[in-house]
């Protein structure tokens, strides 16, 4: 029979607030952590990145907190625009980058 | 401007009909990477350059074959396509593999329907 994916974790935000997206990551030895945005009909966009020691960055408007203890990693969106509605998804690099399967947010109006 | 970009855009085609998606990137990246990204499975890497002549295998390389003659050109070849290769793909490119930060930058993505 026909496969039906999963569904993509959905995050509804009103426009002006902060979005948090969150990622959890499995391996202790990732040394390298990046955050992509992907729009309906987009190839994934890089937005921030972070390296495995560092605790927090930020960017124009976002800020990407990891924390190693419990392998977990942060996208916060300040004043989130309707322009921010997409996918996002973190990837982890343990020699080569593996990628989440992303969170999907929505702003409203 | 600095891009990768993946022709054709989509495409419909036949269970055994030999295909070829193009990928081009203008930044003089060494690395280059093909994935594919299905609903539930997120982006599985196909196969991945780490410089001309230089091609190795990812996650899910079984029906496709790439080759990387010219550092900007990488593309994927599909001898003979079966519906299971119905997917979304990406092409994605980075300085290198073992620098401090690896941003990859990805292609428009290529929908591809095999029937």
């Amino acid at each position: 029979g026909e496969s039906v994916g999963l569904h993509l974790p959905t995050l509804s935000v009103q426009e002006g607030d902060n979005s948090i997206i969150n990622c959890a990551y499995s391996n202790s030895a990732s040394d390298y952590f990046i955050w992509y945005k992907q729009e309906s009909g987009k190839g994934p966009q890089f937005i921030i990145d972070i390296r495995s020691n560092m605790d927090k960055r930020q960017g124009q408007r976002v800020t990407v907190l990891l924390n190693k203890t419990v392998k977990h990693l942060s996208l916060q969106i300040a004043a989130t625009q309707p322009g921010d509605s997409a996918v996002y998804f973190c990837a982890e690099r343990r020699g080569k980058l593996i990628f989440g399967q992303g969170t999907e947010l929505s702003v409203k109006p | 401007e600095a891009q990768v970009t993946q022709n054709p855009r989509y495409l419909i085609t036949v269970t055994g009909k030999k295909l070829t998606v193009t990928c081009s990137q203008n930044m003089n990246h060494e690395y280059m990477s093909w994935y594919r990204q299905d609903p539930g499975l997120g982006l599985r890497q196909i196969y991945y350059s780490m410089n001309v002549e230089v091609t190795d295998k990812g996650d899910v390389p079984e029906g496709y074959k790439v080759s990387r003659k010219e550092k900007r050109n990488f593309p994927l070849i599909l001898e003979s396509p079966s519906p299971n290769q119905t997917s979304l793909y990406f092409c994605a490119s980075s300085l290198s593999a073992g620098s401090s930060k690896n941003i990859q930058y990805f292609g428009a993505g290529t929908r591809l329907s095999v029937l």
